[in-house]
């Protein structure tokens, strides 16, 4: 059973495009996020929803809209594409938004921007 | 603001040989800490964390980490390596008053036979 799932794993679009990444947690937390891992590693955050609120929202373009219908989904949406989006985009949850609280990754969704 | 450091990008072991993965934070506060490890094509698995009681944290699959205030560190160590350690790992601190961990770049550890 796995705990977070997000769809798809892999994504090719042409430059311009519009795609989301859909995210599901069936772990009971109250607290998702959403990371973007670049070539070399790097691992930023991006957004963090708890309780279906809005609690980080870090310096990223506006064409990234995350979008929480419940607290176990948290889907990113991202207009116009550009080569510069291609990376390793993973969701995360935790219990809640304390500083010690775990946070368990998905899988991971490899987004490819042709 | 803080930060973490890991310093080497790439480790290589031989089998059986002692692993160490270096990370120094910066905190302007009591930090929590994490190790993290991430197998190809796979998601991010907590290895251990430090969150202000005992600072010798022992985690999954033999590794252990120790908390040193006066050094700012938190190295993960195992004492003896195993194939199926190679993977990247990541050391994190959960930032004060922002809900968010910040990551450090991450060391490849590589186990030769």
């Amino acid at each position: 059973d796995t705990a977070v799932s997000q769809t798809p794993k892999y994504l090719v679009t042409q430059m311009g495009n519009d795609k989301s990444i859909k995210c599901e947690q069936n772990l009971g937390h109250d607290t998702m996020y959403w990371y973007k891992q670049d070539s070399k590693k790097f691992l930023k955050i991006m957004f963090s929803y708890n309780n279906k609120e809005l609690i980080i929202n870090e310096t990223v373009p506006n064409r990234f809209s995350p979008k929480s219908p419940d607290k176990a989904h948290l889907n990113l949406h991202i207009n116009s594409l550009e080569l510069g989006d291609s990376a390793v985009y993973f969701c995360a949850s935790s219990q809640d938004f304390r500083r010690e609280e775990t946070q368990y990754f998905g899988p991971g969704t490899r987004l490819l921007v042709l | 603001a803080q930060s973490v450091t890991q310093l080497g990008s790439h480790v290589s072991v031989s089998e059986g040989a002692l692993v160490l993965l270096r990370c120094n934070y910066s905190s302007s506060v009591p930090p929590y800490l994490f190790w993290y490890v991430q197998y190809p094509n796979q998601g991010l698995q907590l290895l251990l964390k430090y969150t202000s009681a005992a600072t010798l944290v022992k985690g999954i699959n033999g590794f252990e980490a120790e908390f040193k205030k006066s050094e700012t560190s938190f190295h993960l160590t195992k004492p003896s390596a195993h194939m199926s350690d190679a993977a990247e790992y990541f050391c994190a601190v959960s930032a004060s008053g922002t809900y968010k961990y910040i990551f450090g770049t991450g060391t490849r550890l590589k186990v030769l036979a």
